[in-house]
Formats: C-alpha cells, structure tokens, sequence
C-alpha cells in the first residue's frame, strides 16, 4: 500500500529561519505529489502541487525520485507560517490521495 | 459560493446510536470524499465518489456508509456507532479526480462517540 512518511511531528524554528518540512512516499512510479496546510481555524487547503513547478508564499518543494522525496523549504520563515502542513501523494490512483500524519510548523517571533 | 458545507459541525454519539454527516458542494465537481483525522494518523480516506451513483471504498472504510445520488450532495452514515469512530471528518470534492485536481475541503465535523 501506498505509504507517505512525515518524521516530524514538531517542528519549531524562529522567524526568518529556514525551514524544510520532510516528506517521503513509498510508490516507485511517478505520483501525483501535494503539500496542504492547515492555519489555525482554517479549512484544509492546497499550497502547492510538484507538476505545477510554482512557489507559493515562499514554499517551493521538489521531487526527488531517487530518494523517493517531496521535501517543502522556504528560506526565511515568517510567523503566519505557523500551521499543520500535510504531504499527499496520489500513488499511481487516479482517485485516492493517501496523506502523511502531518507535521506542525511553530515559527517563533 | 459557499463552497463544501459539512453538518453538524459537532455531534456527541452513544455508542451502537446511528447517524449522517452531511456533505454539500455547490461547485459542479464530480469527485467527492469523506477523510478521518485522528491525531498522529492524519487523514485518511475512507470512502470516495467519482459521479452520481457511483462510490469505492477507502482506506478505512469499515462502519461507515455512502451514497451518492446527487452531484451536489455525500451523506456519510454511521449505522451503529463505536467510540473508535470518535473522529474529526472532512468532507472534500475536486473537479476531477483528487489525484490530479485540487481538493476542497469542508470545515469538518467533530464526532464523539461515548
């Protein structure tokens, strides 16, 4: 089955850090990759998705095949940053997306 | 618009109690899901819709119901309800299928099952 690894549950950095969220997925094809967040009191909602190549707010992620990778930087981060970001990855389906366990950014002032 | 609405927003469950989470989109998107996020599980998929009368299971689908019989509407039912269901759910449609379109989420429903 289709597995999307996020190792960190917390992570806390101070503004203007860089910041990079990890994200690994277990399909040897090539999937479908996404990165949502989550502010707080705030719905669910797609930053950015590899095919698209586009940073948004500063985030950019790239695919790495061969280190199975979708890894989010951004290289000074800022407080509104603060939020649960989670890695989707399609795995070859056209209609599952299979998310990681999130991991919540803390950007300090 | 406003987009996917999800009711109730809050429902406290006895357990073996049945009950519907409703889901609503008005944006014409043919794809619709239900996910579960639990805390240290994130989300997971637990039933899913591609168009009107047709569903497929997730990755969770046990004790969970759906059915699709508009484009706009993804009731999720619960028909004997267990304290592990105890659960945010999320409600999200796409104009296509979610692998390759956007997902648009609803506020969520947050379930206590005693």
């Amino acid at each position: 089955a289709q597995r999307v690894t996020q190792p960190e549950k917390l992570l806390s950095v101070f503004k203007g850090a860089p910041v990079e969220l990890k994200c690994n997925y277990s399909y040897s094809g090539s999937p479908e990759l996404f990165w949502y967040v989550q502010y707080s009191r705030q719905r669910l909602q797609l930053l950015l998705r590899h095919i698209s190549r586009e940073s948004i707010k500063g985030f950019t992620a790239d695919l790495n095949k061969g280190e199975t990778s979708f890894h989010l930087k951004k290289p000074f981060a800022q407080e509104e940053d603060s939020a649960m970001y989670y890695c989707a990855s399609s795995g070859g389906s056209n209609y599952k997306l299979t998310f990681g366990k999130g991991t919540l950014l803390t950007v300090n002032p | 618009n406003a987009g996917v609405t999800q009711t109730p927003k809050f429902q406290v469950l006895k357990t073996g109690q049945s009950m519907t989470l409703q889901c609503a989109q008005d944006m014409n998107h043919e794809y619709m899901s239900w996910y579960r996020q639990d805390p240290g599980m994130g989300l997971r998929l637990i039933h899913y819709s591609v168009g009107a009368g047709i569903t497929d299971q997730g990755e969770v689908p046990n004790g969970y119901n759906v059915s699709r019989s508009t484009t706009e509407d993804f009731p999720l039912r619960l028909l004997s309800a267990a304290p592990s269901q105890t659960s945010v759910y999320f409600c999200a449609s796409s104009p296509s299928g979610g692998a390759f379109g956007e997902l648009f989420f609803g506020e969520g429903s947050r379930l206590t099952v005693l």
